[in-house]
């Protein structure tokens, strides 16, 4: 089957940490995103890429960290700079990555981090 | 700035008992307005995307439609497993995505 792969589901952090949050896809598309789901917030966009190789900011970016060496995986670390972490993210993809295009997104299952 | 603003927060009804949740959003340029359902602990489900207002889409027991002020997601004799929040976003003129914060919908059986 086809779809967005994340891992951890759950995971935690202690202060002072870096931990990365996994995430593998295999439908082929060229676009990955990073979103953060805080309980009564809308979907806040981390980073996304469009291409490998490449990725941009989104609004939330301080604290975060990304990278796309191959077109299958979308890497998220976060940094200990982040002083508010604790929250859901979930990755996403699109077939091409042209916003213009304006495409539907895939979700993958999300990773629930937390401090300790 | 687009704002998407979804009413009401959470809502509950028997099994059967049709009703609608509201999405209002201000935007320059809508390219898009897209509704996902979100099941506790998982990521989005695509639902439905709509583009011009007068437009529908329907799926199973949802319909979807859209103004140019808002867009309603009609549930018709919902049954337990519809339960979930229901996300709905809209697509402006910069091509940004501006999520609201969700309707979660309850329905007992």
């Amino acid at each position: 089957d086809g779809g967005i792969t994340q891992s951890p589901k759950y995971l935690f952090r202690k202060e002072g940490q870096n931990v990365t949050l996994s995430c593998e896809q295999n439908l082929n598309h060229d676009a990955m995103y990073w979103y953060r789901q805080d309980p009564g917030q809308g979907l806040r966009l981390i980073y996304y890429s469009q291409i490998v190789n490449d990725f941009q900011k989104g609004d939330i970016a301080e604290g975060y960290s990304v990278s796309r060496e191959k077109k299958e995986s979308f890497p998220l670390t976060v940094t200990s700079a982040q002083k508010n972490p604790t929250a859901f993210y979930l990755c996403a993809s699109s077939i091409r990555g042209s916003p213009s295009t304006n495409e539907k997104l895939f979700f993958g299952s999300g990773t629930q981090l937390s401090v300790l | 700035e687009d704002q998407v603003t979804q009413s009401p927060e959470a809502l509950r009804l028997q099994e059967g008992e049709s009703s609608s949740l509201n999405c209002s959003y201000t935007v320059s340029g809508l390219r898009g307005l897209f509704w996902y359902r979100q099941d506790p602990g998982k990521g989005p489900e695509f639902l439905f995307t709509l583009y011009s207002a007068g437009e529908e889409k329907e799926k199973e027991r949802l319909k979807a439609t859209l103004t140019k002020k808002e867009s309603f997601l009609h549930i018709t004799a919902p049954k337990p497993e519809d339960s979930a929040t229901y996300l709905c976003a809209v697509r402006g003129s910069n091509y940004k995505l501006t999520f609201g914060k969700g309707t979660l919908l309850t329905v007992n059986p």
